[in-house]
């Protein structure tokens, strides 16, 4: 157990529609950051937040947005939903300097039907 | 830019095999940090090690081993006595300073692993 929630594990949802993924860190761990894992793409970076703040975005989408709360949880926000969306979502958190380790969550698995 | 080659992309060895996974890096930082990462079947990605750019050391861990090379700009990871539990996908990552603060990892696209009893 890396200490990194994520939550739902799974979701099912339909093209167009709107959801969100929660992402508690280990405690103590400042920067969050989200990858998507696809058949296509792999394990993508799409964007870091440090301490409430964006730090970096890599390959989001316009219609994927993220935000960082004061209790250091993190939400993704996946919007008009497509196909291609369905992928495995991680969350990894770290305490944020360079020579940390990202700890991953277990993921969760997007169907867009 | 930053990239991760992992050539090998399945590998099936029988148990108690020893096998060698290969990974292949370009950056341009001369301070960055390597990584592996095991996805079993149950999906969940587990950090096995980190090393930085200026210790070229070997390491042993038990069953796994690692052996980083500047020259060759690689970081390979050997198992001996391979086992059942060791099946599962292996990641190679980059972690280099985009910008003071940011460390996003670059993955390559993983090697499958199977063991066959």
């Amino acid at each position: 157990d890396s200490g990194v929630t994520q939550t739902p594990k799974h979701l099912i949802t339909a093209t167009g529609q709107r959801v969100t993924l929660r992402c508690s860190p280990r405690s103590g761990d400042l920067s969050v950051y989200w990858y998507q894992q696809s058949l296509d793409q792999g394990l993508q970076f799409l964007i870091q937040y440090y301490n409430g703040e964006e730090r970096a975005k890599g390959n989001i989408l316009e219609r994927f947005s993220a935000q960082q709360f004061p209790d250091l949880h993190s939400e993704l926000n996946l919007s008009s939903l497509e196909l291609g969306d369905s992928a495995l979502y991680f969350c990894a958190s770290s305490e944020g300097g360079i020579t940390d380790t990202q700890y991953f969550g277990p993921g969760t698995r997007l169907t867009v039907l | 830019a930053q990239k991760v080659t992992q050539a090998q992309t399945e590998i099936s060895v029988v148990e108690k095999e020893d096998v060698t996974l290969d990974c292949v890096y370009e950056t341009r930082d001369t301070t960055y940090y390597l990584f592996w990462y095991k996805q079993p079947p149950s999906g969940e990605l587990v950090f096995l090690i980190r090393r930085n750019s200026f210790d070229e050391q070997n390491e042993i861990s038990g069953r796994y081993s690692w052996n980083f090379q500047k020259s060759t700009s690689s970081f390979n990871f050997t198992i001996t006595a391979s086992q059942v539990v060791d099946s599962a996908v292996y990641f190679c990552a980059l972690s280099e300073a985009q910008r003071a603060g940011s460390y996003q990892l670059t993955f390559g696209k993983g090697t499958k692993l199977s063991v066959i009893p």
